[in-house]
């Protein structure tokens, strides 16, 4: 069965400087793999995900995650953060296509710092 | 806004009781999936539906069941609840042949 294992359970950091959040997941022949973003009292947003294709991949706000397959990871990146960026982030992953059951991580809680 | 709602918000319930918990997607998407995510942790996948059938399931008892209609809206039922059963519960939909679920904002039940 797939696992997904995020690293840090908590991540502060401060304002304009950059962040990595962590995921590591089971090895498997396909593998789809996702970050979803969580805000206080919210549910799940999707914030990147890789299917195929080009390993680095890029979302709308400025974050960016690439598949290392050797390595069995999908690290996501932030070159600055926002104080809006302070949330719950998940990695997940599926081996079946982002439309079948998700396997998620504990999460990774970001806190941008002023 | 991903155009999935949740109903009820919040809920409390006792040990032993009933709960339903509802879910409205978009139109056209046909598929949709409940997920519990308890305090702290990732959400687990419980069961999906598609056109109306079961059409998969996780590591969870029979007690917890869910139907969905032709309206696009679903239902998740759990009886004989549990001090456990306390969490977030998430409906995700998604249109035929994506690859993405978008999620509702769920709904917090608590169990006493």
């Amino acid at each position: 069965a797939q696992s997904v294992t995020q690293l840090d359970s908590q991540v502060p950091v401060f304002e304009e400087a950059p962040v990595e959040l962590r995921c590591n997941y089971s090895s498997s022949v396909s593998v789809y793999l996702f970050w979803y973003v969580q805000y206080p009292n919210q549910g799940l947003q999707l914030l990147l995900k890789y299917l195929s294709g080009s390993t680095l991949v890029e979302s709308i706000n400025g974050f960016e995650a690439e598949f290392n397959k050797s390595q069995t990871s999908f690290h996501l990146r932030k070159p600055s953060v926002h104080i809006s960026d302070t949330a719950e982030y998940f990695c997940a992953v599926s081996d079946q296509g982002g439309n079948t059951p998700l396997v998620f991580g504990k999460g990774t809680r970001l806190s941008v710092i002023a | 806004e991903t155009g999935v709602t949740q109903s009820p918000t919040h809920l409390i319930k006792t040990r032993g009781q009933q709960v339903t918990l509802r879910c409205s997607s978009q139109s056209g998407h046909n598929t949709v999936s409940w997920y519990q995510q308890a305090l702290g942790q990732g959400p687990q996948f419980i069961f999906q539906y598609y056109r109306e059938e079961e059409n998969g399931r996780g590591n969870f008892p029979p007690r917890f069941s869910g139907l969905q209609f032709p309206n696009y809206s679903s239902e998740l039922n759990v009886n004989a609840l549990e001090l456990d059963d306390s969490a977030l519960y998430l409906c995700a939909s998604s249109p035929v042949d994506t690859d993405t679920q978008y999620f509702g904002p769920g709904t917090r039940l608590t169990v006493l």
